[in-house]
């Protein structure tokens, strides 16, 4: 398996725009976690699904964050419209189950916003 | 305060040296991760322990769970273990699948 695939890798968006943000779990994995990485708060979670399902979307920062699972193999990160505070890098992460097994990271997509 | 603490922030090493990374919580958890953070920005998982002791490789992480703490060696440190070690913790009876992250300790190890 290749992986946890993240995509793009980096993007850079002028304020206002709209960013997607992709990521294909491991396949045969049943939860899917996306998290933000940034200098001032570290790795922080912002959504989690378990069977395509969302759980768990507390840490979405504001409603101008969505995200999507339509498939086990796809979900999507939305930002619409974006900021320069949402900078940061995105990574996505995925594991058997919910509880307690290892989570696998993909290589992240770093969102600029200017 | 932060509900995971590493310590270190910042460590510098000469290879070869012991090097032992530090993580206190104050959180009930059902597991305690440690990850790895190369320059790259790639996250690899490291360990996943909720007792006891775990070793693979030149790295060890033991938990102490009545001390809520838990450390990270690594033996024998060469330069390609520069990185960003980062503690993280599944809170029991929390968010299920919720990381909770500590802010990582970065780790340069000098030739």
């Amino acid at each position: 398996d290749a992986g946890v695939i993240q995509s793009p890798r980096h993007e850079v968006t002028e304020m206002g725009q709209e960013v997607t943000l992709r990521c294909k779990p491991i396949s045969g994995h049943n939860s899917l976690f996306w998290y933000r990485q940034t200098m001032m708060r570290g790795l922080e979670l912002l959504i989690y699904f378990n069977n395509n399902v969302p759980i768990d979307d507390s840490g979405m920062p504001e409603d101008r964050f969505s995200a999507k699972m339509p498939n086990a193999s796809f979900s999507t990160l939305k930002i619409q419209p974006s900021e320069p505070r949402d900078s940061a890098v995105y990574f996505c992460a995925s594991s058997l189950q919910v509880m307690n097994t290892e989570a696998f990271f993909g290589q992240g997509t770093r969102l600029t916003v200017v | 305060k932060n509900e995971v603490e590493q310590s270190p922030q910042n460590l510098t090493a000469q290879e070869e040296e012991f090097i032992t990374i530090n993580c206190s919580y104050s959180v009930g958890i059902s597991a305690l991760h440690w990850l790895q953070q190369h320059p790259g920005g790639g996250i690899v998982s490291l360990f996943m322990l909720s007792s006891g002791k775990k070793k693979h490789g030149r790295l060890i992480a033991t938990i102490n769970i009545q001390e809520k703490h838990s450390s990270l060696h690594i033996t024998a440190s060469h330069p390609r273990d520069s990185a960003v070690y980062i503690c993280a913790v599944t809170n029991y009876g929390g968010s299920q699948g919720n990381l909770i992250f500590g802010k990582g300790t970065k780790l340069s190890v000098k030739p």
